[in-house]
C-alpha cells in the first residue's frame, strides 16, 4: 500500500514564476491538506481540500491555491513567487483523524 | 483560535534514561491531540493521539502521552530513550469537529550515547 506520494521532490525557481506541486494520498484517504514548513519552524496550514472544495483556508495570499481531482489526488499552486516561498511543502493525507504526510516538495526560490 | 506551545527548543538526554517533550495547547472545546516526529529532509511521521478516554495514551516505538485537561498539556515520554529516538518532535491540535491541524515550533531531541 503507497503512502503520500508528492512531486517533484526538489525545485528550483526565480521569483516571480509560477510553480504546480502534487501529491497522491494515501489509499482510501479522502481528505488532503498542505503545510508549508519553513527552516527550523513547524508546518503551517495552508488549506485543506475535501470532495474537490476547499474546505478551510490558513493564513496563505491568494497567490495560493490548490485543487483536488476525483481521485483524491490535489495540487498546490503558487504565483509570483517571493523569496520567502522557499520552503519545504508538505501534502497530508487523512480520512478524518490522524494525518499522513509524504516526504515533501523543496522549493527554491532565487 | 487554536495554539500550541512547545516550550523547549531542545531537549538533550542520556540513552537509557527516561525523556520528557512538553507540549501545551490552547483549543476551544474539545481536543484531538497529536504527537509526530521528523528526521532530517522527510516528512512528519504519527506517533500517537488523543482523542478521548484514558489520559494516558501509548503510541509507536515506546511512545507515550499524558493528557492534562486542567492543565492544557500533553507531554511525550518515554522510559528509556535511544540513540535513534534523536529527531525534531511536534505536537499537533485540532478542535473536535474542526478541520484543521495546527502544528508546534518542535523540539529537537538529542539522545547521547
Amino acid at each position: 500500500d503507497a503512502g503520500v506520494t508528492q512531486s517533484p521532490t526538489h525545485l528550483i525557481k526565480t521569483r516571480g514564476q509560477q510553480v504546480t506541486l502534487r501529491c497522491s494520498p494515501k489509499s482510501g484517504h479522502d481528505t488532503v491538506s498542505w503545510y508549508q514548513q519553513a527552516l527550523g519552524q513547524g508546518p503551517q496550514f495552508i488549506f485543506q481540500y475535501y470532495e474537490e472544495e476547499e474546505r478551510q483556508r490558513g493564513n496563505f495570499p491568494d497567490r495560493f491555491s490548490g485543487h483536488q481531482f476525483p481521485n483524491y489526488s490535489s495540487e498546490l499552486n503558487v504565483n509570483a513567487l517571493l523569496l520567502g516561498d522557499s520552503a519545504l511543502y508538505l501534502c497530508a493525507s487523512s480520512l478524518g483523524g490522524e494525518l499522513f504526510f509524504g516526504e515533501g516538495s523543496r522549493l527554491t526560490v532565487l | 483560535a487554536q495554539s500550541v506551545a512547545q516550550p523547549e527548543d531542545q531537549v538533550n538526554v542520556a540513552e537509557g534514561n527516561p525523556l520528557t517533550v512538553k507540549c501545551t495547547y490552547s483549543v476551544s472545546g474539545n481536543p484531538y491531540l497529536f504527537w509526530y516526529v521528523q528526521y532530517p529532509n522527510r516528512g512528519l511521521q504519527f506517533l500517537l493521539k488523543y482523542i478521548t478516554g484514558d489520559n494516558l495514551v501509548k503510541g509507536s516505538y515506546g511512545f507515550e502521552a499524558e493528557f492534562n485537561k486542567s492543565q492544557t498539556s500533553f507531554h511525550l515520554k518515554k522510559p528509556s530513550a535511544l540513540v535513534s529516538d534523536s529527531a525534531l518532535y511536534f505536537c499537533a491540535v485540532r478542535e473536535s469537529g474542526g478541520f484543521k491541524t495546527i502544528f508546534g515550533a518542535g523540539t529537537r531531541l538529542f539522545v547521547k550515547a
